[in-house]
């Protein structure tokens, strides 16, 4: 086990709906980073936290935020959920946001949309 | 746009045999180059990271090797095991101006081994 932990574990919404999904960071880990993965594909990266600020962020829409708190840990925030949000959503913690950091994965939260 | 292509799509092989996986990509401007190894409904585990500088790095039975004039990579596993059997990806970070680092990764390759 990483020492990330993601919740809920499973999640289903309705289309237009809100969502929310936490993160708690490995200890020592000052850096969190969000990724979508649809089925049978890649992670897709959403969006990289350091120390509380967004430190760099893919090709998804304004209505993905996030936000990360104090002691790390790290909340990913869906509006208007669509069809296509449904994905498994994880979340990786890492000590650097630098070139060569390791980063360590939590087991994911699985969003189905309805 | 960045890309990171993989094959195979999927591979079948008998425990103790080794295995080479592909990764081509076209990232810019490249900061550095991982592969990890994603077990079915699970988190991935980081295998290797490699920076420019670099053109193999080890982990146990796994070994990437990069060209980065060629832009491919190449993972392989030496004398698989039943565990071996995951997702395996390649994923490629570029860095943008303010410093960020912006990965691209590619689909994976399904590896599975039999007895």
């Amino acid at each position: 086990e990483t020492g990330v932990t993601q919740s809920p574990t499973h999640l289903i919404k309705t289309r237009g709906q809100q969502v929310t999904l936490r993160c708690s960071s490995q200890s020592g880990h000052n850096t969190v980073s969000w990724y979508q993965q649809a089925l049978g594909q890649g992670p897709q990266f959403i969006f990289q936290y350091y120390r509380e600020e967004e430190n760099g962020r893919g090709n998804f829409p304004p209505r993905f935020s996030g936000l990360q708190f104090p002691n790390y840990s790290s909340e990913l925030n869906v509006n208007a959920l669509e069809l296509d949000d449904s994905a498994l959503y994880l979340c990786a913690s890492s000590s650097l946001a630098g070139r060569t950091d390791t980063q360590y994965f939590g087991p994911g939260t699985r969003l189905t949309v309805l | 746009k960045n890309q990171v292509e993989q094959s195979p799509q999927s591979l079948i092989i008998l425990e103790g045999k080794n295995c080479t996986l592909q990764c081509n990509y076209t990232v810019s401007p490249f900061s550095n180059l991982r592969w990890y190894k994603q077990d079915t409904g699970r988190g991935p585990v980081s295998l290797t990271i490699m920076t420019f500088s670099e053109n193999t790095k080890s982990n146990g039975r796994y070994t990437a090797t990069l060209d980065a004039d060629t832009k491919q990579s190449s993972l392989h596993i030496t004398a698989s095991q039943l565990s071996d059997s995951a997702s395996y990806i390649c994923v490629v970070s570029a860095r943008r101006a303010g410093g960020s680092y912006i990965p691209t990764f590619g689909r994976g390759t399904s590896l599975i081994v039999h007895p």
